[in-house]
């Protein structure tokens, strides 16, 4: 079935670091993909996304490039603040076929500090 | 928008009770999704209504879970005879067809079994 693989956390760096967080994805068919982040006391929120290969989602500082051939989205930021503290899951849709639900990986816990 | 709102926030109930949670999606959005999250993993499709038509459902969903949208608008997850495993996160996400592929999450629904 289709799936998502995060790298496992939990994670801590210092605020201005950079931060990668793996992401692969194992589907038949074209997904799409998706960063949503959780922060502490909140729910889930859309972080970027991105619908077909070779598509950069881009929002708050943060980027992530689905690629094809290696089958990932892995969530980049240059610059880490301590306000991005948070849990960050990578998740997939497949359109085709019609099915809504979504797929998540595990999540990964950051913990940025000053 | 007042976004996705769940109700009650935190439910405790011992083995064997039943238990209902609410959701209200975003106004006007037509399709609503059930995801359940356990601790350490990202959330798990349960099922998915447009309108009120139940359109989708996760083999997750035992026959001792059963979900409703009667009027189209505001969900009800009903889980009977409550066991120590259905111990979890409930969330909720609503999202518009034809709009944008977003699901705009709720902030869930903390459920204890003792």
């Amino acid at each position: 079935g289709n799936s998502v693989t995060q790298m496992e956390g939990p994670v801590t760096l210092s605020e201005e670091a950079f931060l990668t967080i793996n992401c692969t994805y194992t589907a038949t068919g074209y997904p799409s993909l998706f960063w949503y982040v959780q922060y502490p006391g909140e729910g889930l929120q859309l972080l970027l996304k991105a619908t077909k290969a070779d598509d950069k989602g881009s929002n708050k500082g943060f980027e992530a490039t689905y690629r094809k051939e290696t089958t990932s989205f892995h969530l980049e930021k240059g610059s880490v603040q301590v306000s991005d503290s948070a849990v960050y899951f990578c998740a997939l849709r497949m359109p085709q076929g019609g099915s809504e639900k979504l797929v998540f990986g595990k999540g990964m816990k950051l913990t940025v500090n000053p | 928008d007042t976004g996705v709102s769940q109700d009650p926030r935190h439910k405790i109930t011992k083995r064997g009770q039943n238990v209902t949670f609410r959701c209200d999606p975003i106004s006007e959005h037509n399709r609503l999704y059930w995801y359940r999250q356990t601790l350490g993993q990202g959330p798990e499709f349960l099922t998915y209504f447009q309108n009120e038509a139940q359109l989708e459902k996760s083999r997750l969903l035992s026959d001792r879970f059963s979900a409703e949208r009667p009027k189209g608008s505001f969900s009800t997850l009903e889980i009977q005879r409550t066991e120590q495993g259905d111990s979890a996160m409930y969330l909720c996400a609503s999202r518009l067809a034809g709009g944008t592929e977003t699901q705009y999450f709720g902030p869930g629904t903390r459920l204890l079994v003792l």
